[in-house]
């Protein structure tokens, strides 16, 4: 596609239920990105994927929460056992992976935990 | 480490007039510098970046930025806004030896008749 794509677009869950969130990055970028964006607190980091490196996890919050990249390109980001606060925006982006690289934004999943 | 403050969460402005957008950051070595756009229900799309050379960066729909390296600052700017210009407005830093992006907390831009 043209763009970073991201599914859902809105995931409503129960607390304590577990929730995959898809990324499918623009073909031929090698660095794919999550970040969390709260109200009031703007993005978050929240790891980095690089090629075939060991992924960047030091945003991850808590051990709830993983992700993986296969093939090297769509990733899945799982938060175990939702809680109220996992409420937020998460985005995905992707670059050619080079720091300087602009990073290309998905649309973003909007995730509400009740 | 490396961080980033915008000091205005909300800026409201008439249409037609100049806006300046601030953005302050602190790193330990050389930066990148970027500023986002976020229109309602959408992701961020790229207004400008300053990776080295010329401080006064021009990026889309006529708004620049001036990185200062004295200051640490790299403010937003446009001479005269259109209401479609009401938006979110992230700056964000990446530096030599980072791989990731640090953004502040947003400066929402609204843009009145």
């Amino acid at each position: 596609g043209a763009g970073v794509s991201q599914s859902p677009s809105n995931k409503v869950t129960e607390k304590g239920k577990d929730v995959e969130l898809r990324c499918d990055p623009i073909s031929g970028h090698t660095a794919l990105y999550w970040y969390r964006q709260s109200l009031g607190q703007g993005l978050e980091f929240l790891i980095y994927f690089q090629g075939n490196s060991a992924p960047d996890k030091s945003g991850l919050p808590s051990d709830r929460f993983s992700a993986e990249r296969t093939g090297g390109s769509v990733s899945t980001l799982t938060i175990q056992r939702t809680q109220q606060e996992d409420s937020a925006v998460y985005l995905c982006a992707s670059s050619f992976g080079i720091t300087n690289n602009e990073q290309f934004f998905g649309p973003g999943t909007r995730l509400t935990v009740l | 480490a490396q961080s980033v403050t915008q000091l205005d969460s909300q800026v409201p402005v008439f249409e037609e007039a100049p806006v300046e957008l601030r953005c302050n950051y602190s790193s330990s070595v050389s930066v990148y510098l970027f500023w986002y756009v976020q229109y309602p229900n959408q992701g961020l799309q790229l207004l400008l970046k300053y990776l080295s050379g010329s401080t006064l960066v021009k990026g889309i729909n006529g708004f620049e930025a001036e990185f200062n390296k004295s200051q640490t600052s790299f403010h937003l700017r446009k001479p005269s806004v259109h209401i479609s210009d009401t938006a979110e407005y992230f700056c964000a830093v990446t530096s030599v030896g980072y791989s990731t992006l640090t953004f502040g907390k947003g400066t929402m831009l609204l843009v009145s008749p």
